[in-house]
């Protein structure tokens, strides 16, 4: 099971580009990297998705280096409302508990 | 609304009593998941289906805990004898493929 390890928290200003890393050594060659959203009192919302690369969509672009063992989610011109958790998850689109696998998450502050 | 949908959204159960679950997923949505969630901690995985048929259940699920997924439909989670650490937030998401899309939650207190 690839581990992520992701920061506990960050801080940013409206209106700043956010990067929030996640670090995914054992990432296996059928693993795809996705990211959810979570506010406080819902579930976990899908934000992106990615295999290599860069994936860019109308809320976030995740950019993949070429030995994918790390990503990094790119939140353009953050506002309040973008204080979040953010989760990287790691793993097969196969359908599985170890697709969904959750860590612990980083907590996005965003001050005005 | 055509989301995951949860029922009930909170639970209040005296410790010892049965509580059931319901979770109505995205029609045509053949996987199907449950999760528990702690204040601070992310989503633990529960139990995992595939249409009716469940193929995966975690280690966190003690044997008072049951799930179902009759007709491959909606499911429901039930927890028998609880106690006071069952006290969580219970999501259910569903997903045709590579994107879960999630409830709200059962937000469940014993007391």
């Amino acid at each position: 099971l690839a581990k992520t390890t992701q920061p506990i928290s960050m801080d940013s200003y409206e209106g700043q580009e956010v990067n929030i890393t996640c670090s995914h050594n054992n990432i296996a060659t059928n693993d795809y990297i996705t990211w959810y959203q979570q506010f406080p009192s819902q579930g976990p919302r899908f934000i992106i998705q990615g295999y290599k690369t860069k994936v860019t969509n109308e809320v976030a672009s995740l950019f993949i280096p070429a030995d994918r063992k790390s990503s990094t989610l790119s939140l353009p011109r953050v506002s309040l409302s973008d204080t979040a958790v953010y989760y990287c998850l790691v793993g097969e689109a196969s359908g599985s508990a170890r697709q969904l696998t959750f860590g612990s998450g980083t907590q996005l502050t965003v001050l005005p | 609304d055509t989301g995951v949908s949860q029922d009930p959204r909170h639970k209040i159960t005296k410790r010892g009593q049965n509580v059931t679950f319901r979770c109505d997923p995205i029609s045509e949505h053949n996987r199907l998941y449950w999760y528990r969630q702690t204040l601070g901690q992310g989503p633990e995985f529960l139990t995992y289906f595939q249409n009716e048929a469940q193929l995966e259940k975690s280690r966190l699920l003690s044997d008072r805990f049951s799930a179902e997924r009759p007709k491959g439909s909606f499911s429901t989670l039930e927890i028998q004898r609880t106690e006071q650490g069952d006290s969580a937030m219970y999501l259910c998401a569903s997903s045709p493929g590579r994107e879960a899309f999630f409830g709200q939650g059962t937000r469940l207190t014993v007391v």
